[in-house]
């Protein structure tokens, strides 16, 4: 069984630029979360998704980034402008609605901002 | 609603045991417990869910105070390769979100 997939693994912009993240859930997943981990800490909870619809994203910085999940599969996170705070590995984890909710994560996007 | 997770930090020599806690303020409906490796993503280990049994990976097993809103996760006989950051995920009783505490680093000596 494939994983979830991210890309990229790297990038490095400076500040005031744009970047986004791709994700791509395991088969048959209908929850799709994103998470930013800065250095040393825990996961922090963007935004989750059910199928193509916003769970929660009362974490998610909306003035500068945005995520959709177009047909309830890939799904792109954006940052628009940077800032260095923003400097940290993104995580995209899926997992089943119904029965066994273990979440599955992808490897990451580091991302430094400069 | 993030749960606390304590100790912080321990330090064991091989074939030691280790218990590391995840407290709610809130009613849990599931826990998560992962391992994350330096520069690595999170890896499940297993879920406990309310009114579940504990649950056991390899050496590793858990537990689930549904009174308490407290999970905790029992090391055996602690392997190099258990050491890593361990970080709990909770589902509070009618949400839907998953939320992380803030990790346990577990270091493991020979």
């Amino acid at each position: 069984e494939a994983g979830v997939a991210q890309s990229p693994r790297y990038k490095i912009i400076e500040k005031r630029q744009s970047v986004a993240f791709w994700c791509n859930p395991i088969s048959g997943h209908a929850t799709l979360y994103w998470y930013q981990q800065i250095l040393g800490q825990g996961p922090k909870l963007l935004i989750q998704f059910q199928n193509n619809g916003v769970v929660d994203d009362s974490q998610l910085p909306k003035d500068r980034f945005s995520a959709e999940r177009l047909k309830g599969v890939d799904s792109t996170l954006k940052i628009q402008p940077a800032k260095l705070e923003d400097s940290a590995v993104y995580l995209c984890a899926s997992s089943q609605y119904r029965g066994r909710t273990e979440a599955f994560f992808g490897q990451g996007t580091r991302l430094t901002v400069v | 609603q993030q749960p606390v997770q304590s100790p912080q930090a321990v330090i064991l020599r091989e074939g030691e045991d280790a218990v590391i806690n995840c407290s709610s303020s809130k009613a849990l409906y599931s826990v998560h417990w992962y391992r994350q490796k330096h520069g690595e993503a999170p890896v499940f280990l297993m879920i406990l869910l309310k009114g579940g049994e504990q649950m056991r990976h390899e050496k590793i097993s858990a537990s689930f105070n549904e009174k308490k809103q407290q999970s905790s996760l029992y090391l055996t006989a602690s392997q190099l390769s258990y050491s890593g950051t361990y970080f709990c995920g909770t589902r509070i009783q009618g949400a839907q979100k998953l939320v992380f505490g803030q990790g346990t680093r577990l270091t493991i000596n020979p």
